[in-house]
């Protein structure tokens, strides 16, 4: 079947330090990939995304990259900040079946000053 | 603005009481979707709808209903709620679902407690 895989949470950094979330999936056929972002309070927010294999999604300092060798898209920024404090779920979307995104469980991020 | 609306925010409500949470996008989407979002379990589908009169079942459909008569509303019905629905809910909306799509629009959320 189809599924993501996040790594567990929650993880606390400082402010300014390096921030990776793995993030590796499943999935029968050729997925397009997707981080969103939940703040405290609110719905999700599209943060980028990837269609095909090798492309790089990037927003707000934020980066991955589809490895369609290692099945994974994992979630890097070079430097967070405290609003970057959030719930960031990595997701799958494909064509086939029952059209829906199909999302890790989450992982909590707290930046702290 | 370009947004998808659902209403209410939060509900309390007794089991067995029917509720109704609407859900209304405002940018001509085709596709429409429910997802409840549990501790440790991330989202799951519930319905979806490709277009106006075309719903489907999506991982967890026991115990609701949706309609889609209108392109913009996609209302999901809890007919006789239990406690283990209270959850987190959240309508989204896309334009093109599956590979090469431009991401989903989702509501702000509906907390939902059943007591």
């Amino acid at each position: 079947g189809n599924s993501v895989t996040q790594m567990e949470g929650p993880v606390t950094l400082s402010e300014e330090a390096f921030l990776t979330i793995n993030c590796t999936y499943t999935a029968t056929g050729y997925p397009s990939l997707f981080w969103y972002v939940q703040y405290p309070g609110e719905g999700l927010q599209l943060l980028l995304k990837a269609t095909k294999a090798d492309d790089k999604g990037s927003n707000k300092g934020f980066e991955a990259t589809y490895r369609k060798e290692t099945t994974s898209f994992h979630l890097e920024k070079g430097s967070v900040q405290v609003s970057d404090s959030a719930v960031y779920f990595c997701a799958l979307s494909l064509m086939q079946g029952a059209q829906k995104l199909v999302f890790g469980q989450g992982t909590r991020l707290t930046i702290n000053p | 603005e370009a947004q998808v609306t659902q209403n209410p925010r939060y509900l309390i409500t007794v089991t067995g009481k029917k509720l109704t949470v609407t859900c209304s996008q405002n940018m001509n989407h085709e596709y429409m979707s429910w997802y409840r979002q549990d501790p440790g379990l991330g989202l799951r589908q519930i319905y979806y709808s490709m277009n106006v009169e075309v719903t489907d079942k999506g991982d967890v459909p026991e115990g609701y209903k949706v309609s889609r008569k209108e392109k913009r509303n996609f209302p999901l019905i809890l007919e006789s709620p239990s406690p283990n629905q209270t959850s987190l809910y959240f309508c989204a909306s896309t334009p093109q679902p599956g590979q090469g799509a431009r991401g989903y629009t989702f509501g702000s959320g509906t907390r939902l407690t059943v007591v």
